[in-house]
């Protein structure tokens, strides 16, 4: 069974604070996102990463870096966090490996609250 | 570019009710669609996917959904609603561009009524 883990269900954060979310899959695969998840918005891409060390740019990427030094570690940063980053953040992972349909693996989500 | 449009973000059937998602998909490549389901505070996990083969996709939980080309549409369907599907329902499209992108549609929470 894959597996995509999020380093915590639930976050309380001030404003201004530094946040790291992480996210670990065992599946081995090249590709993982973050998307932020709000009512009535569906699911919005981030940042999403195709290797080691590679990255780009999703629909939203303002406020948010990430980083990805090994290939099943994938870390969301809030730099300075702000009220208007109160979301539900999901990790996701997928492979381009020949046979693959492009299906996204996604882990449990972290609910963050920034006060 | 690649969109998805889920009609209803919200929908309340009757148990035992047929349920009915509605999703349109617009692709300029041949797509891969999905559905996802999420139960109040987790993941998304995989209902079903269309990728080329039969039109009809049958997934879990006794859901399933057709692939219309004339019709760019992959609604999901259900006999017969239970309580436990109460959920949110997310329809996507791929290949979003050169990278393994899906691109989301905004939703459908379902509601089924005692």
């Amino acid at each position: 069974d894959v597996k995509v883990t999020q380093s915590s269900r639930y976050l309380v954060k001030r404003t201004g604070e530094k946040v790291f979310l992480e996210c670990v899959q065992d599946m081995d695969h090249e590709n993982m996102f973050w998307y932020r998840q709000d009512p009535g918005l569906g699911l919005r891409l981030i940042y999403f990463s195709y290797d080691v060390k590679m990255k780009e740019k999703g629909d939203i990427p303002e406020g948010y870096s990430v980083s990805r030094e090994k290939k099943e570690r994938f870390s969301l940063i809030l730099e300075s966090a702000s009220t208007n980053q109160t979301s539900m953040y999901l990790c996701a992972s997928t492979t381009p490996r020949q046979g693959n349909s492009y299906e996204q693996y996604f882990g449990p989500g972290t609910r963050l609250t920034v006060t | 570019a690649q969109s998805v449009t889920q009609l209803g973000s919200h929908v309340s059937v009757s148990e035992g009710a047929l349920v009915l998602l509605r999703c349109n998909y617009s692709s300029s490549v041949p797509p891969y669609l999905f559905w996802y389901v999420q139960y109040p505070n987790q993941g998304l996990q995989l209902l079903l996917k269309y990728t080329s083969a039969a039109t009809l996709v049958k997934g879990i939980n006794g859901f399933e959904a057709e692939f219309k080309k004339s019709e760019t549409s992959f609604h999901l369907t259900k006999p017969s609603a239970h309580m436990s599907d109460a959920a949110e329902y997310f329809c996507a499209v791929g290949p979003g561009g050169a990278t393994n992108k899906l691109i989301f549609g905004t939703g459908t929470l379902l509601a089924v009524q005692p």
